[in-house]
């Protein structure tokens, strides 16, 4: 049970350049999202999604796009990198929505550098 | 949207106890929930607190007053792996988790 899983775990990008940040999760989650991490203003969350084909944006969703086309995958794509999206960046999933304690399970993180 | 706040930094002796608190302004409160997070790891999951009251996890508690918007997480009997970053965590109805910045706790021996 790999649990949840992102790649690449490090990324040097140049200004104007785009790349997708994967992620899949093997526990049959419902929910999904993209968290940043900046020093001093803890997790931004970005998009997330209740399910295959629902996506919704977050706190900070511009620069970034998402899809869920599969239960499993959440992949987040940057069209046009940009310094200020330097950062590390997490992707958590939990099996449910709504009341009750769905805990978040964080994969282990990417960390981003926009030259 | 949300506004949350903890402080930065908390140092404690190896065997001390500390509390970290917390304080929120939402729209629509349904839970909070206490993160652990070690650096240059993911966060995971401590504890977490709908109503009113103290839950108790062995060397970790964690108290929520929804009526002042307040929660505090104590951890006792310190020990030097305890040296993490604590992140305080409200959702605002049923989707959205929002984090504070963090706690960074040191734990001197």
């Amino acid at each position: 049970n790999a649990g949840v899983t992102q790649t690449p775990k490090f990324q040097v990008l140049k200004t104007g350049q785009s790349m997708t940040l994967q992620c899949a999760q093997d526990m049959n989650h419902e929910y999904m999202s993209w968290y940043r991490q900046d020093p001093g203003m803890g997790l931004r969350l970005i998009h997330y999604s209740v399910g295959a084909g629902i996506t919704d944006q977050g706190e900070v969703p511009n620069g970034y796009n998402v899809s869920r086309s599969t239960t499993e995958d959440f992949p987040l794509r940057l069209l046009s990198a940009a310094p200020s999206q330097t950062s590390v960046y997490f992707c958590a999933s939990s099996y449910g929505v709504g009341s009750g304690a769905n805990v978040l399970t964080f994969g282990a993180g990417s960390r981003l550098t926009v030259l | 949207g949300q506004n949350i706040d903890q402080p930065t930094e908390m140092t404690a002796t190896e065997g001390a106890i500390v509390q970290i608190n917390c304080t929120y302004q939402t729209s629509g409160f349904n839970g909070l929930f206490w993160y652990q997070q070690h650096a240059g790891e993911a966060p995971t999951f401590l504890s977490y607190n709908v109503l009113d009251g103290l839950e108790e996890k062995g060397r970790f508690s964690s108290f929520l007053s929804r009526s002042k918007g307040y929660s505090y997480l104590l951890l006792k009997e310190l020990q030097m792996k305890d040296s993490a970053s604590y992140l305080c965590a409200v959702r605002d109805g049923d989707y959205k988790l929002s984090f504070g910045a963090g706690t960074t706790v040191t734990v001197r021996a």
